[in-house]
C-alpha cells in the first residue's frame, strides 16, 4: 500500500472550511484514496473514499490531483464536534483478499470556537 | 444505532486470567478485523478474518487468538490476560462495494482492557 503524509496538526475556525491535505506520492492506479477520523477514543468513522474523481457526501468533499498523488479533504462547515485525528489511507480493493486498512499518525484537527 | 457490537465497552481483569472480548456485526459483512491501539497512539492490526472459518495475523504481533465459526460473530480470547495487554482493542467489519472498493470500515465502539 502507497504510503500517505498529513500535517500532524491543525487549526480551524468553527464555521469555516477545513481543509486537510495528504500527499500520496507512490499511489498505484489500482489504489483508492480513504478518509477515516477518530474522535477521542471512540472506534475510528469511515468518512469518504475514491479512486480517480472528485467524491462528495453528507459528511465531506474529497479532491484528487489529476495525476493522484495528493487529495484534500474538506468539511465544508466545521464544528467543534469535527475535532478529530483524520486518516488519511491509500489502498488497493482486492476481491478474496483481506484488504486491511494500515492507519498512520493522522491529523489532529482542532476546531476553535 | 451501532451495526456492530462490542461487548464490554470496559473490563479489568486481574493477571492470568483468560478473557473473551466479543464482537459482533448484523450486516452480513465477510471481512472482519481487530485492532489494537494504546492511548494517544496509532491503530495497530492484530487479526482478520475474509470469512467464516478464515482467520490471519495482522502487522502486529499479539499473544490473542480469534475465531471466526459465524459470519457476524468473531470474538477475541486472551488466555491468560498480562498488564501488558492494557489496551483498547476495537473490532471492525467492511464489504465490496459494486463497481469498486468498499464501503468502508465500520468500527465498533471498542473494549477498554485493564489487567492488573
Amino acid at each position: 500500500d502507497a504510503k500517505t503524509t498529513q500535517p500532524p496538526s491543525m487549526d480551524c475556525a468553527e464555521g469555516r472550511a477545513a481543509n486537510l491535505p495528504c500527499n500520496h506520492s507512490t499511489i498505484s492506479g489500482n489504489e483508492y484514496v480513504y478518509w477515516y477520523r477518530q474522535i477521542h477514543s471512540q472506534g475510528p468513522q469511515y468518512i469518504i473514499h475514491g479512486l480517480k474523481n472528485n467524491e462528495t457526501n453528507e459528511m465531506a468533499s474529497l479532491i484528487i490531483t489529476e495525476d493522484r498523488k495528493s487529495s484534500t479533504l474538506i468539511l465544508p462547515h466545521a464544528t467543534l464536534r469535527d475535532t478529530a485525528v483524520y486518516y488519511c489511507i491509500v489502498r488497493a480493493w482486492v476481491n478474496n483478499a483481506g484488504n486491511m486498512l494500515t492507519f498512520g499518525g493522522g491529523t489532529r484537527l482542532m476546531v476553535k470556537p | 444505532e451501532a451495526d456492530i457490537y462490542q461487548t464490554p465497552r470496559y473490563l479489568v481483569i486481574g493477571t492470568g486470567k483468560k478473557i473473551t472480548l466479543e464482537c459482533s456485526q448484523t450486516m452480513g459483512h465477510d471481512k472482519m478485523y481487530w485492532y489494537q491501539q494504546d492511548p494517544g497512539m496509532e491503530l495497530h492490526l492484530i487479526h482478520y478474518s475474509y470469512g467464516v472459518n478464515s482467520t490471519e495475523k495482522g502487522d502486529l504481533s499479539s499473544e490473542s487468538t480469534v475465531s471466526r465459526i459465524r459470519t457476524e460473530h468473531f470474538p477475541l480470547t486472551l488466555e491468560s490476560a498480562r498488564p501488558s495487554h492494557t489496551s483498547q482493542y476495537l473490532c471492525a467489519s467492511s464489504a465490496p462495494r459494486p463497481g469498486g472498493g468498499d464501503y468502508g470500515y465500520t468500527f465498533g465502539s471498542g473494549t477498554r482492557l485493564t489487567v492488573v
